[in-house]
């Protein structure tokens, strides 16, 4: 059975922290492993990981995939409130995309 | 703003009622979503078209029905709804099913419709 298992599943931090976020799969036919922010309605795309051991950057978050050992980390440095969300990923198959449970991230000032 | 347009945003519906919910994209993408999604909960898949024909159900109820009129559109008919159906209802598409063949065809989520059923 496919599964994504992401952790931990809340978080809170203070401004200016680093966080990392875990995100564990087991995909069947696995092809890519995506990474999302939700706040209150759409998630949004941030990152979409094919290869292992390169790092994605998009100004403060980063990500990298490990194809070995099926899992990803995003990672949010110097955090904002403005970071305040849901983090969501999923395993693609080809076929679907199979979503985690999410990490509920919440930043204080 | 996002490039999926949901329509409405907000929905309130008795059990007997009979609504649709639409969906438009216009990136010329041949996928194309449905999901729900719980309080707390992740996005939950429903049905997948491809190229406007109905490639996945998730062994949803007969009450909810999917129908792809053309490849920018997406349409959820909702009839004789539970209360337990009520929820965020997401469109999502993508240049094709799944990741696609160049590995670079993320989901592009709507802002959905917010679903209550009394």
């Amino acid at each position: 059975e496919d599964k994504v298992v992401q952790s931990p599943l809340s978080l809170v931090v203070h401004e200016g922290d680093t966080v990392t976020l875990n995100c564990s799969y087991e995909v069947t036919n696995f092809r890519s492993l995506l990474w999302y922010k939700q706040e209150k309605k759409a998630p949004t795309f941030l990152f979409m990981l094919t290869s292992s051991g390169i790092e994605k950057k998009s100004g403060r978050l980063s990500s990298i995939l490990d194809k070995k050992e099926l899992f990803s980390i995003l990672n949010i440095t110097a955090t904002q409130t403005g970071d305040s969300a849901v983090y969501l990923c999923a395993g693609d198959t080809g076929n679907q995309f199979y979503f985690g449970t999410g990490t509920s991230l919440t930043v204080i000032p | 703003d996002t490039e999926v347009t949901q329509t409405p945003k907000h929905l309130v519906m008795g059990m007997t009622n009979k609504k649709s919910l639409k969906c438009e994209q216009h990136m010329g993408h041949r996928a194309m979503y449905w999901y729900k999604q719980k309080a707390k909960k992740p996005p939950e898949l429903m049905f997948v078209y491809s190229y406007e024909k109905l490639s996945i159900n998730e062994s949803v109820p007969s009450r909810f029905s999917p129908e792809c009129p053309n490849s920018s559109l997406l349409n959820l008919h909702l009839h004789a709804l539970q209360p337990e159906d009520s929820a965020l209802y997401l469109c999502a598409s993508s240049q094709e099913q799944g990741g696609g063949r160049s590995y670079n065809s993320p989901l592009h989520f709507g802002n959905g419709t917010r679903l209550t059923v009394t």
